[in-house]
């Protein structure tokens, strides 16, 4: 894999389902991989730095996943509320030192959750 | 603590006249970002200042485009003479190139500019 990917493009489920999306980076010279929820009209809101293999970080209903060694995350929302609709951003950061800072950033995931 | 300010949130400008946007980042980020997010793709980095030194300027068009930090604060991207493929929403962001590992970068509301 050489860009970010993410799927689904959009997502469209019931307020109280349980949802998932998947972010795909090159696991080569892997340094930080982050998720950022954007909401209409607002500014991109980090969710997540992770960076170890195996790591899983949670906040509220919101938790991800991390496998460096294949090159996936996932970020789950359990319960979905009409308040988390929003694009869903990962970006992918690469460890050679001069362009450690480099966001890679996915297309995204657009969820829309109905009341 | 105000985050990082945009303005305008939204331009509408016909081709081939120019256009600027400003930002001011979160007070004390040393670094400076801007993006520009092309619709139905993931943001990209256009340009990185350092305090006031442009120190990756390499996917920024230098035909039309151009930027300026003056006093490593506040910030302005400018396009002239706009296209139609300049529409797209354009983001800033800030970190502190510190002691965080992962300078973790806070995004602005960017700016969504319509090419008529």
């Amino acid at each position: 894999i050489l860009n970010v990917e993410q799927s689904p493009q959009s997502l469209h489920v019931q307020e109280g389902d349980s949802t998932n999306f998947t972010c795909s980076f090159p696991s080569s010279n892997f340094y930080a991989l982050h998720w950022y929820r954007w909401e209409t009209a607002k500014s991109p809101e980090a969710l997540f730095v992770m960076t170890l293999n195996g790591d899983e970080k949670k906040k509220g209903r919101i938790s991800a996943t991390l496998n460096t060694k294949e090159g996936y995350s996932y970020l789950y929302i359990k319960g979905s509320q009409p308040e988390d609709s929003a694009t869903y951003l990962c970006a992918s950061r690469g460890g050679v030192m001069d362009s450690s800072y480099k966001l890679i950033f996915g297309s995204g995931t657009r969820l829309l959750v109905r009341p | 603590e105000a985050g990082v300010v945009q303005s305008p949130r939204y331009k509408i400008i016909e081709k081939k006249q120019p256009v600027a946007f400003w930002c001011n980042p979160i007070s004390g980020h040393n670094t400076l970002y801007w993006y520009r997010q092309n619709l139905g793709q993931g943001p990209e980095l256009l340009i990185r200042y350092e305090n006031e030194e442009a120190v990756d300027d390499s996917q920024l068009p230098k035909d039309r485009f151009s930027a300026e930090r003056l006093k490593g604060v506040d910030s302005t991207l400018k396009i002239q003479p706009a296209e139609l493929g300049d529409s797209a929403v354009y983001l800033c962001a800030s970190s502190y190139m510190g002691t965080d590992l992962y300078n973790e970068q806070f995004f602005g509301p960017g700016t969504r500019l319509t090419v008529l």
